[in-house]
């Protein structure tokens, strides 16, 4: 089975610059999860889905973040404008169900905003 | 204070040596702990699965979960440099059916030949 896909892998862009990052869940699981790690934060989660409804967006930074999920395969995270301080690596992870605790994490995706 | 602890390392082992991984916790309502593994530009993949107090053993890994002490632990034995890697624990609270989970910053093992 396919894991979790994210895209793209890396991604450079200037300050000011729109950025949107996206993401595969496994198919057949029913919750959806955004996280941002660096180094000095660790993984901080953003926001999550239950059945594609975003359930606890209380993580995401400012209002520059937006998330949407407009069907149960597919999921974007959008930084607009991005700033420096967006630099970090962001993850989609996916759940089967609301009632479990695993999570199955993407590869990440690699953001440099300059 | 942070709600889980995990001291960032890195920790330097030679092959074979038995490694101990930690970290602590302040909510007592957790209940189910998991530990995550990372390679480097990779992403966290799962490891040990443990609910409640108690100990899993999977291999040449162990997981002890002492709930009274708010403190977790993961054992490896025979520590290989595959298992080079960073290593984050995990921890949730069931709330109306919906969990997240609560990470540690991780702590960086580097198992050398």
């Amino acid at each position: 089975d396919a894991g979790v896909i994210q895209s793209p892998r890396h991604e450079v862009t200037e300050m000011g610059q729109e950025v949107t990052l996206r993401c595969k869940p496994i198919s057949g699981h029913n919750s959806l999860f955004w996280y941002r790690q660096t180094m000095m934060r660790g993984l901080e989660l953003l926001i999550y889905f239950n059945n594609n409804v975003p359930i606890d967006d209380s993580g995401m930074p400012e209002d520059r973040f937006s998330a949407k999920m407009p069907n149960a395969s597919f999921s974007t995270l959008k930084i607009q404008p991005s700033e420096p301080r967006d630099s970090a690596v962001y993850f989609c992870a996916s759940r089967q169900t609301a009632y479990q605790e695993t999570q199955y994490f993407g590869p990440g995706t690699r953001l440099l905003v300059l | 204070q942070k709600e889980v602890e995990q001291d960032p390392g890195p920790l330097s082992v030679p092959e074979g040596a038995i490694v101990s991984l930690n970290c602590t916790y302040s909510n007592s309502a957790f209940q189910y702990f998991m530990w995550y593994r990372q390679y480097s530009r990779k992403g966290p993949e799962l490891l040990m699965y443990t609910y409640s107090s108690g100990n899993k053993e999977d291999g040449r890994f162990t997981a002890q979960v002492d709930k009274s002490s708010k403190y977790i632990s993961l054992f490896i034995r025979d520590s290989q440099p595959s298992d080079s890697a960073t290593y984050l624990c995990a921890m949730s609270a069931k709330s109306d059916g919906y969990s997240t989970l609560t990470f540690g910053k991780g702590t960086m093992l580097l198992v050398s030949p």
